[in-house]
């Protein structure tokens, strides 16, 4: 049962131009979303987080959205540089539970 | 502070050996969990501690996997008489209470 989906396994994108990764989420229960971002041979690390009491989040170029009543959010990135080619994970949780549920991951490749 | 270590870096073993992973989260973090992370999936919750005690247990933890974490500071993870299943990323995050987690680079397991 995947309560977190990433549905696009890659996507590519002109260097300066918006990267938009989406997510979608089964769990009603969840009201806590992470972005993390992988490089190969390296850890996930920590992007930008939202809380269900918003619906956006803004760190410097990225900006996370968060559509409760759709169960979706969304991870925009302006514009897109080559350094921000790496695997995305969209992850969720809820208060009480200190787990992370993991998406599948999007490959964002940048294009010079 | 470098960050979350784990080693080694790769373990290759053959099937039906124990083979055991260590972590060294950050110093004071007191939030210990280990993930694994299959090929094409997002990283999956084992287990986590608080301090030295062990609080939440996947299903997806066998009886042949043991993780303990004493004193309060490292972490191992055994994993007896190994399956070729097992074969994954063994990812080991840190954090100090529920704020964002910090993930080590990971151990790489291959089970022949």
């Amino acid at each position: 049962d995947q309560q977190v989906k990433q549905n696009s396994p890659s996507l590519s994108v002109q260097e300066g131009r918006i990267s938009i990764l989406n997510c979608d989420y089964t769990n009603s229960m969840f009201d806590y979303f992470l972005w993390y971002k992988k490089y190969p041979a390296e850890g996930p690390t920590f992007l930008i987080s939202i809380s269900s009491i918003k619906d956006k989040n803004e760190d410097g170029r990225f900006t996370v959205f968060l559509n409760k009543s759709a169960k979706h959010l969304s991870l925009h990135i302006v514009p897109s540089q080559p350094g921000d080619s790496a695997v995305y994970f969209c992850a969720a949780s809820f208060f009480g539970n200190e787990k992370l549920t993991f998406g599948t991951g999007t490959r964002l490749t940048i294009i010079p | 502070d470098t960050g979350v270590s784990q080693n080694p870096r790769h373990k290759i073993t053959k099937r039906g050996q124990n083979v055991t992973f260590r972590c060294d989260p950050i110093s004071e973090h007191n939030r210990l969990y280990w993930y694994r992370q299959t090929l094409g999936q997002g990283p999956e919750f084992l287990t986590y501690f608080q301090n030295e005690a062990q609080l939440e247990k996947s299903r997806l933890l066998s009886d042949r996997f043991s993780a303990e974490r004493p004193k309060g500071s490292f972490s191992t993870l055994e994993i007896q008489r190994t399956e070729q299943g097992d074969s994954a990323m063994y990812l080991c995050a840190s954090s100090l209470d529920n704020e964002k987690l910090f993930f080590g680079s990971g151990t790489q397991l291959s089970v022949l």
